[in-house]
């Protein structure tokens, strides 16, 4: 799976919008942008994925740039519930394996809320 | 729908021991995966398992193995523990091996003495 980057750590207040970025400019044709939440002692939950255009659920908004080399999942009001280790994720369905060779999480992005 | 349940839920064993941990998926669900989570390494995928056949491996040694059942229940386990295994195993169902949104259960922590 090709590599994302994102901010370590991210700060925002409750009941405002947050914008987690990640990059990905290594993404290929057939990657999907994938995001995936941590809530603390919980294990990761799905949150959004996309391929190029841009995609609402109720739980956030995908921002795919035009190149697809970075993406934006934004949280429209953040409540304290959203505090958790966010991870942005390539994955290609067409790869060896159907895209069933698992998850790549990197370090993800820490969102703090403070009330 | 219930979601994917792992249990036992927590666990201590202690070095050289050997160790089975079960996964039930959401029903429906064909596809199981697992994964290692250690505060150094963070997430890592171990070995999925569709059909009752390993599909696909991670990198990890040979210790650690796992089955599913013909009810697509699976389990995983990690031979010879070393303390360096301790760690969060978590379990994730999906509907099957097209690329689908996977679901993750709660975790067992494993703790090795």
């Amino acid at each position: 799976d090709a590599k994302t980057t994102q901010p370590n750590s991210m700060e925002s207040n409750e009941e405002e919008p947050v914008h987690l970025p990640c990059n990905h400019s290594t993404i290929s044709g057939t990657d999907y942008i994938h995001w995936y939440r941590q809530l603390p002692s919980q294990g990761p939950e799905y949150v959004i994925h996309g391929l190029t255009s841009n995609v609402n659920n109720r739980m956030a908004s995908l921002a795919i740039a035009e190149d697809r080399k970075s993406s934006t999942l934004i949280l429209h009001r953040a409540t304290l519930r959203d505090a958790a280790v966010y991870y942005c994720i390539l994955r290609d369905p067409l790869s060896e394996g159907g895209g069933a060779d698992g998850l790549t999480f990197g370090k993800g992005t820490h969102l703090i809320i403070q009330p | 729908k219930a979601g994917v349940t792992q249990t036992p839920r927590y666990l201590i064993k202690t070095r050289g021991q050997q160790v089975t941990l079960s996964c039930s998926p959401i029903s429906g669900h064909r596809s199981v995966s697992w994964y290692q989570q250690t505060p150094g390494q963070g997430l890592q995928f171990l070995f999925e398992y569709f059909s009752e056949t390993q599909r696909n491996k991670g990198n990890f040694p040979g210790r650690f193995s796992g089955r599913q059942f013909s009810n697509s229940r699976s389990e995983m386990n990690v031979s010879t523990l070393e303390l360096g295994d301790s760690a969060l195993y978590l379990c994730a169902s999906s509907l099957d091996r097209v690329y689908n949104e996977q679901f993750f259960g709660p975790g067992t922590r494993l703790t090795v003495l």
